[in-house]
């Protein structure tokens, strides 16, 4: 799996959009960005996915570059209950291939 | 979570014991994986199992192993030749095209 790379920590207001950005400058044509979110002290949570499109879903909004070497995640509206630990991983899909996750960006919301 | 089961939650065992964590799915997925986080760390990847009676190290395999006998189950001992087994033990699986689903985590200490 390519490497990402993202921002340490972020933090945003309540009620405002976060923009979590992610570079995955490494990717392979049939690597699929997928986000995951951890919330402390549990297992981490699905966030959304996509390949070369933009994807929107009852989450969050996946904005990948035309070239794909970076992605934004977009919570539009981000709550208290938002905080959390955001991973961006790259992998391909329909193989059971391997999963990395890196250190990810901790988002504070605040009020 | 998610058909995933982890047990116990919270172990605790004396230094030079090995003691194995459980991971159970109900969701018929190929791709187990086993995860170890540390306090304010991402997710190292210590094994993964593609498929029933296989499986390959990860980027921290030493001092641990695993068994993938059924395609319910991948159990994770850890032995007392790892140095420093305190920390919380993640399970998660995937079903090769969809996403990977996370358990809830087991916390081991070590005393």
């Amino acid at each position: 799996d390519a490497k990402t790379t993202q921002p340490t920590s972020m933090d945003c207001a309540e009620g405002r959009a976060a923009n979590l950005p992610c570079n995955h400058s490494t990717i392979s044509g049939n690597e699929y960005v997928y986000w995951y979110r951890q919330i402390h002290s549990q297992g981490p949570q699905y966030i959304i996915h996509g390949l070369k499109n933009n994807e929107t879903n009852e989450m969050a909004s996946l904005i990948i570059t035309e070239d794909r070497k970076s992605s934004t995640l977009i919570l539009p509206h981000a709550t208290l209950r938002d905080t959390a630990v955001y991973y961006c991983i790259v992998r391909v899909t329909g193989t059971a291939s391997k999963l990395t996750f890196g250190t990810g960006t901790r988002l504070q919301v605040t009020l | 979570d998610g058909g995933i089961t982890q047990s116990p939650k919270y172990l605790f065992r004396k230094e030079g014991q090995n003691v194995t964590l459980s991971c159970e799915q109900n969701l018929n997925h190929d791709a187990m994986y086993w995860y170890r986080q540390d306090p304010g760390q991402g997710l190292r990847l210590i094994y993964y199992s593609q498929i029933v009676n296989d499986f390959q190290k990860g980027d921290i395999a030493e001092g641990y192993s695993v068994s993938r006998e059924k395609k319910e189950s991948f159990p994770l001992t850890v032995t007392s030749a790892q140095k420093n087994p305190t920390a919380f033990y993640l399970c998660a699986t995937s079903g090769g095209i969809t996403e990977a689903f996370f358990g809830q985590g087991t916390r081991l200490t070590v005393v």
